[in-house]
C-alpha cells in the first residue's frame, strides 16, 4: 500500500469521447506524475505537476491535459479518445520534485472501443 | 536520460538469490541507478537506488560496478511474491526528472 489511490479502476469509452481520471496523492506529497502503460510495455511519462503547475511533459499531444488541486489531488483529462489510448494510466506522487522515491497508485485501466 | 539494457526474462528457484543485471554504459556522473518492480496489474513499486556505492535495504541489495556502466539487483532469498517485471532506470536527481522505463526483466520464481 502506497497511500496513492486512483479512480475509477476500470473504464470503457468509445473513440472521440473525453475521459477524466483521478488520483489522490499520499498525504504531504506536492508533486504528481502521470504515466501511460500500453500492454506489454513499460510506463511512459505523460507529465508532472508541482504545486498546481505543469513542470515537465513527455511526448504526448495537447489533448492530454491535467490539473493538480490545492489538496494535491490531481486529474488527467484526455480529449478526442483514440483506440491507441487504451492503456493502464498510472499516477505517482512524491514529497517534492527533488525527492527520489515516487509512489505509484494501482492505475486506471482505460479501454477505448 | 541514459539508456539501460536488461535481459527480457529470468527464472530463479524459490529461496535462492535472484541476481538481475542491468547495463547502462552511457550513464553520466550525476545520474542515479533506480530499480522498480511491477507485479501483474499493479503500479510499479520502488525497490532501491544508488549513485556509485553499493546499497542495501530491507528489500534488496544494489551492486554498481566501479566504472558505473553496469549494476546488479540482488534479491537475497527470492519468494513466489517476487515474481514481477523489474525495471532498471537511470535518471538525474533534480528538478522535473522523469522516470524513463524500458521493457524490464520478467523474473519468474520457480517453486
Amino acid at each position: 500500500e502506497t497511500g496513492v489511490t486512483q479512480s475509477p479502476t476500470h473504464l470503457i469509452k468509445t473513440r472521440g469521447q473525453q475521459v477524466t481520471l483521478r488520483c489522490s496523492s499520499q498525504s504531504g506529497h506536492n508533486t504528481v506524475s502521470w504515466y501511460q502503460q500500453a500492454l506489454g510495455q513499460g510506463p511512459q511519462f505523460i507529465f508532472q505537476y508541482y504545486r498546481e503547475e505543469e513542470n515537465g511533459r513527455g511526448n504526448f499531444p495537447p489533448r492530454f491535459s491535467g490539473l493538480q488541486f490545492p489538496n494535491y489531488s490531481s486529474e488527467l483529462n484526455v480529449n478526442a479518445l483514440e483506440l491507441d489510448d487504451s492503456a493502464l494510466y498510472l499516477c505517482a506522487s512524491r514529497w517534492d520534485r527533488y525527492t527520489d522515491t515516487q509512489y505509484f497508485g494501482p492505475g486506471t485501466r482505460l479501454t477505448v472501443l | 536520460d541514459a539508456k539501460t539494457t536488461q535481459p527480457p526474462s529470468m527464472d530463479c528457484a524459490e529461496g535462492r538469490a535472484a541476481n538481475l543485471p542491468c547495463n547502462h554504459s552511457t550513464i553520466s556522473g550525476n545520474e542515479y541507478v533506480y530499480w522498480y518492480r511491477q507485479i501483474h496489474s499493479q503500479g510499479p513499486q520502488y525497490i532501491i537506488h544508488g549513485l556509485k556505492n553499493n546499497e542495501t535495504n530491507e528489500m534488496a541489495s544494489l551492486i554498481i560496478t566501479e566504472d558505473r556502466k553496469s549494476s546488479t539487483l540482488i534479491l537475497p532469498h527470492a519468494t513466489l511474491r517476487d515474481t514481477a517485471v523489474y525495471y532498471c532506470i537511470v535518471r538525474g536527481h533534480f528538478g522535473n526528472e522523469k522516470l524513463t522505463f524500458g521493457t524490464g526483466t520478467r523474473l519468474t520464481i520457480i517453486p
